[in-house]
């Protein structure tokens, strides 16, 4: 059973461009949680999301940022017109239930150039 | 809401030495406790939980973590350390809906020979 996938491992983008993280969850696991690492901080939530649903975007920025888990495929969290400020560890988790052990996958770092 | 305080950023210590990094937590709500550890470049393991019983957690790689209701308090111990063990311990807090994470800054814990 493979772990939480996540692709890229790294990603540069130059400011203005487009950034689309992806995460495949574990098998059999219907939560998706991502999270955002700025460097020399601890990890700060995004967003929540079941198949087909967003159920908790309260940590998402305003603008440019959005999130989808759709009935087929990996998880996408999007950033549009990205600034150096998004430069950042993306780390996406799930679990099979709610209220069960997340498990996290190794992280997309995105540098913005 | 929640918050976590790991009250050490860096913790140094020599191989084979007990260590002990400190977590405090804020929240009106019961919580559930979880410990994780990022190796460099990698993504989140976790390490042991607190969801109720018994307030002595025993996890993995000989760590363990006692939680105290009155202090609202998670500290994580190690009788003896490795060389292995230099990592980026974090503290997480979750209420006991559970759909998100709050996690402490963070405590690089550095086991020098």
């Amino acid at each position: 059973n493979a772990g939480v996938m996540q692709n890229p491992r790294h990603l540069v983008r130059r400011r203005g461009q487009e950034a689309r993280l992806r995460c495949s969850p574990m098998k059999g696991h219907s939560h998706v949680y991502w999270y955002r690492q700025l460097p020399e901080e601890g990890l700060k939530f995004m967003v929540y999301l079941q198949k087909e649903n967003i159920i908790d975007e309260s940590g998402m920025p305003k603008e440019r940022f959005s999130a989808e888990f759709p009935k087929e495929g990996p998880s996408i969290l999007r950033i549009q017109q990205v600034v150096r400020g998004d430069s950042a560890a993306y780390f996406c988790a799930s679990s099979r239930l709610l209220n069960t052990e997340a498990f996290f996958g190794q992280g997309t770092r995105l540098t913005v150039v | 809401a929640q918050s976590v305080t790991q009250l050490d950023s860096q913790v140094p210590v020599f191989e084979e030495a007990p260590v002990e990094l400190r977590c405090n937590y804020s929240s009106s709500v019961s919580v559930y406790l979880f410990w994780y550890v990022q190796y460099p470049n990698q993504g989140l393991q976790l390490l042991l939980k607190y969801l109720s019983g018994s307030t002595l957690v025993k996890g993995i790689n000989g760590f363990e973590a006692e939680f105290n209701k009155s202090q609202t308090s998670f500290h994580l111990r190690k009788p003896s350390v490795h060389i292995s063990d230099t990592a980026e311990y974090f503290c997480a807090v979750t209420n006991t809906s559970g759909s998100r994470l709050t996690f402490g800054e963070g405590t690089q814990l550095t086991v020098n020979p």
